[in-house]
Parts: structure tokens; sequence; C-alpha cells
């Protein structure tokens, strides 16, 4: 298995309060991804990196911003979290962007009252 | 509409049968194409890349119709342990990067 980790797993928060996730990586790869997954939506690309402090943003990046100081690393910070944000939020890394396949963190469960 | 579209199922198979998924998607542009698998509750992992030629692993087989674009799966002598959820992925420039697009997932219950 890749070796990519998320923290928390878990984390129950309320509405407002900033939230920060974090992806880490022992791959080295450059590509990182954050996605969200939703019943009825599927996965669903929040923002994306294709190196150190170059980041993009995806389909759902409203209400989320990103960071990445380092290769290994990739946050991913709610501001103000809303109850639409409960979700969970899977990190990926992949080596290469147009055929290379991506491999999934365990996710985070995130819920927002 | 989404640019990639999958039947959500469930598609409900004995054990031993074939099923098959399709999954259609909308940019012609499209590059590249895989199928993943996610069980319950667990993150999604890759099952097979999708070429033009078509291709297999064991008892699956993937292909790509570009001039319908379509991808299929085709699952034989399914086994229990086949039951979960399985995704298409097709990877499309956009803004210079080629961004993946998963569809929304097709749920396969393998029953005795």
């Amino acid at each position: 298995d890749a070796g990519i980790t998320q923290s928390p797993r878990h984390k129950v928060t309320e509405t407002g309060t900033p939230v920060t996730l974090r992806c880490h990586q022992t791959e080295n790869h450059r590509y990182m991804y954050w996605y969200r997954q939703d019943p009825g939506h599927g996965l669903r690309l929040i923002h994306y990196s294709y190196g150190v402090k170059d980041t993009d943003k995806g389909e759902v990046s409203d209400g989320y911003s990103v960071s990445r100081s380092k290769t290994e690393d990739f946050l991913l910070t709610l501001e103000s979290a809303t109850s639409s944000q409960t979700s969970v939020y899977f990190c990926a890394i992949s080596q290469r962007e147009r055929s290379d396949t991506q491999y999934f963190g365990p996710g985070t469960r995130l819920t927002v009252l | 509409r989404k640019e990639v579209e999958q039947d959500p199922g469930p598609f409900n198979v004995p054990e031993g049968a074939t099923v098959a998924f399709n999954c259609t998607y909308s940019n012609s542009a499209s590059q590249s194409f895989f199928w993943y698998r996610q069980d319950c509750r667990k993150e999604p992992k890759l099952l097979m890349s999708v070429y033009s030629s078509g291709n297999e692993d064991g008892r699956f087989t993937a292909q790509l119709n570009r001039a319908s674009q379509y991808i299929s799966l085709l699952i034989r002598d399914s086994k229990l342990s086949d039951s979960a959820t399985y995704l298409c992925v097709v990877n499309s420039i956009s803004g210079g990067s080629y961004i993946p697009t998963f569809g929304r997932g097709t749920s396969l219950i393998v029953h005795p």
C-alpha cells in the first residue's frame, strides 16, 4: 500500500469553527488531491496540488483552502465550517498527471454540528 | 448533467454470474480512464486502467469505446468478495492540468 496517512481520522466540530485536515505521504509523489465523498454525489475534487506551493481549485472549492509547503504534506482548511461540509474527505496522490493512477488515504470523517 | 455517468445499481447477482457495468463520459477530449473499487467505508483502490485496445486481468475485462464515449467493466465468475462499489474515473484536461472526474459508482452485491 502507498504511504498515505490522513489526520484526524474522525472529527466532530461546531458550525463556524476552523478545521484543518492533514494529508501526509512518504512516496515523494508530485500530485496531491483532496476530495469529498457524499451519498448521491460520489467523489468530488476540492483542490489539488501539482508541486510545492502550486495548487488549483477543483469542482467544489468554495469554503475550502489548501496549502502545500512541503512535498509530503497537503493541508485542507475549512475557514468557518458549515453543516454542508459534513462529509468524508479523502486525500490522494499520483506520480504523474495524465495517465497515472491515484492512491488514496484512509479518509477523514468530519461532522459539523 | 454530470460529466461521468454510471448506473448506481445495485446489481444483485448470484455467485458465478457474469455482470457488466458501463460508464459514459461527456468530454470527448478525455485522455485516460480507470476503474476503481471501493468497499464500504474504505478508500477507493485501483482495479484496472482502461486502454483503447481493451485489457483483461483475470476475471475482469475493461473496454473503451471512444466513438460512443463509454467504458465498460465485465466481471466473470463473480465471487462473494467482488461485492463492492465500482467507480469509473476519467482524466480530462482543464486549464492546462489533467483533472480526474469520478462517476458516482455502481454497487454490486454478489449473493450465494
